[in-house]
């Protein structure tokens, strides 16, 4: 399967737990991005990198979020101390090209839950 | 930063009929507008997508419209098909080329 790939599909973890996320990109595609998708809501920026700059991070994104992409090629998504409300699914999406102005395309997904 | 609103949030069709999906924008700088298709489970796929130099595109049963001036651009189904039941998502890119994505429109096509 040469499309975007997430790890894990489904997450359930306990209030103030770290859980960390992959993806892996379509290959060759310089921008990866990550999303936040809630039922009933589009897709939400958190975050986007071009190679392995973080060029991006939402406003609305606390501290406890990180991400990173230390080869310019896969890239994770941390979120310490997790609260309820950040239970959602975490999309990411590739393109190519460097001007954001190229089709994304999604991964399946990490389904997190936070109890 | 942009700001894209959507409507209707949801939408029932008649199979055969035609459904119109509107998305406004806010960023006059916004250059490329996809739409995306969400079926329950799976992830977003495009359907189609305009740039900023062209008005309108067609693609089989499938026709987006772009208005620069009003900020508006708007998604045709014609001759819809049960299988055109989805979400159906709009975006805009802002002026660093990242996505704002509109709320979503459920689309329902009875037999």
């Amino acid at each position: 399967d040469t499309g975007v790939s997430q790890d894990p599909r489904h997450k359930i973890t306990k209030r103030g737990q770290n859980v960390t996320f992959r993806c892996d990109p379509i290959s060759e595609h310089n921008r990866l991005y990550w999303y936040r998708q809630t039922l009933g809501q589009g897709p939400e920026f958190l975050t986007y990198f071009q190679n392995e700059a973080q060029l991006e991070k939402s406003r609305l994104l606390s501290d406890r979020f990180s991400a990173e992409r230390p080869k310019g090629s896969f890239s994770t998504l941390e979120i310490q101390r997790t609260e309820q409300g950040d239970s959602a699914m975490y999309l990411c999406a590739s393109s190519s090209g460097t001007s954001g102005t190229d089709e994304q395309f999604f991964g399946p997904g990490t389904r997190l839950t936070v109890l | 930063g942009e700001n894209v609103e959507q409507h209707p949030s949801t939408l029932s069709v008649q199979e055969g009929d035609s459904a119109v999906i509107k998305c406004t924008y806010s960023d006059s700088a916004s250059n490329y507008f996809p739409w995306y298709k969400q079926e329950l489970g799976k992830r977003p796929q495009l359907i189609i997508d305009i740039r900023s130099n062209v008005g309108e595109k067609k693609d089989q049963r499938i026709a987006v419209t772009l208005n620069k001036t009003a900020k508006h651009f708007s998604l045709h189904i014609t001759e819809t098909q049960p299988e055109d039941s989805a979400v159906y998502f709009c975006a805009a890119t802002d002026s660093w080329g990242k996505f704002q994505f509109g709320a979503g429109t459920q689309v329902v096509v009875t037999p």
